[in-house]
């Protein structure tokens, strides 16, 4: 069976200090992966997502980056942290293939706090 | 492009009754409909999913939904409500055409009285 991991769980982080949020995925090859923001009360923004390796699409010019350096990993970056990357970050993947039927599924998710 | 609206923010309701959440989208086809539950601090979890077929779909937990195309709807039902339901609510909507991406619903929060 499939199973997908972040971490880590929760993370304090000054202000203009780097990020690094990784997730990887187990039992699947080539899986699509994403991540999202979530902020209280505004639902799930889609931040990046990835068809394979080195493929990166972003939704959201912001202070983050994400890369894919193997086929069932997924690194969230930032340089230099924001007050407003503050929130839950959850990373998903769904079946290849450019198929919206796919649901995806997610991981536990990682709260990210900046002071 | 296609969106999601959840009208309501917050609901409560007592252990034991019936159920529903409103969800209505807008697509210009038949959309690929999702409904995710997410408990405090976890990830979100699939509860049903709507592709084509019969409009009624049984999910997990004794949870279904009914798709409307007249309405543009997709609400979720249950006839009664356990303590344990007591969670945030994401209805999502998948298009052709949208290129691997589902766009969430701002969630509804269900609070269970005893």
């Amino acid at each position: 069976s499939q199973t997908i991991h972040q971490w880590p769980a929760t993370l304090v982080q000054p202000v203009g200090s780097p990020l690094s949020l990784e997730c990887t995925v187990e039992g699947t090859s080539n899986p699509n992966l994403y991540w999202y923001r979530q902020a209280a009360g505004r639902g799930l923004q889609l931040l990046f997502y990835s068809v394979g390796i080195g493929q990166i699409s972003s939704e959201v010019p912001q202070n983050l980056s994400a890369s894919r350096p193997q086929d069932r990993q997924f690194i969230l970056s930032s340089k230099k942290l924001l007050l407003s990357d503050s929130g839950f970050y959850l990373c998903a993947w769904s079946l290849p293939g450019q198929v919206p039927r796919n649901e995806q599924f997610f991981g536990p998710g990682t709260r990210l706090t900046v002071l | 492009a296609q969106s999601v609206t959840q009208p309501d923010i917050h609901i409560t309701v007592s252990e034991g009754a019936s159920l529903e959440l409103r969800c209505n989208y807008s697509y210009g086809a038949t959309p690929y409909l999702f409904w995710y539950v997410q408990s405090p601090g976890q990830g979100l979890q699939l509860l049903l999913k709507y592709f084509s077929g019969d409009t009624l779909v049984q999910g997990i937990k004794g949870f279904e939904a009914e798709f409307k195309r007249s309405q543009s709807s997709f609400n979720l039902r249950k006839p009664s409500v356990h303590w344990s339901d007591a969670a945030e609510y994401f209805c999502a909507v998948g298009a052709r055409g949208s290129n691997y991406k589902l766009t969430f619903g701002k969630g509804t929060l269900l609070t269970v009285n005893p």
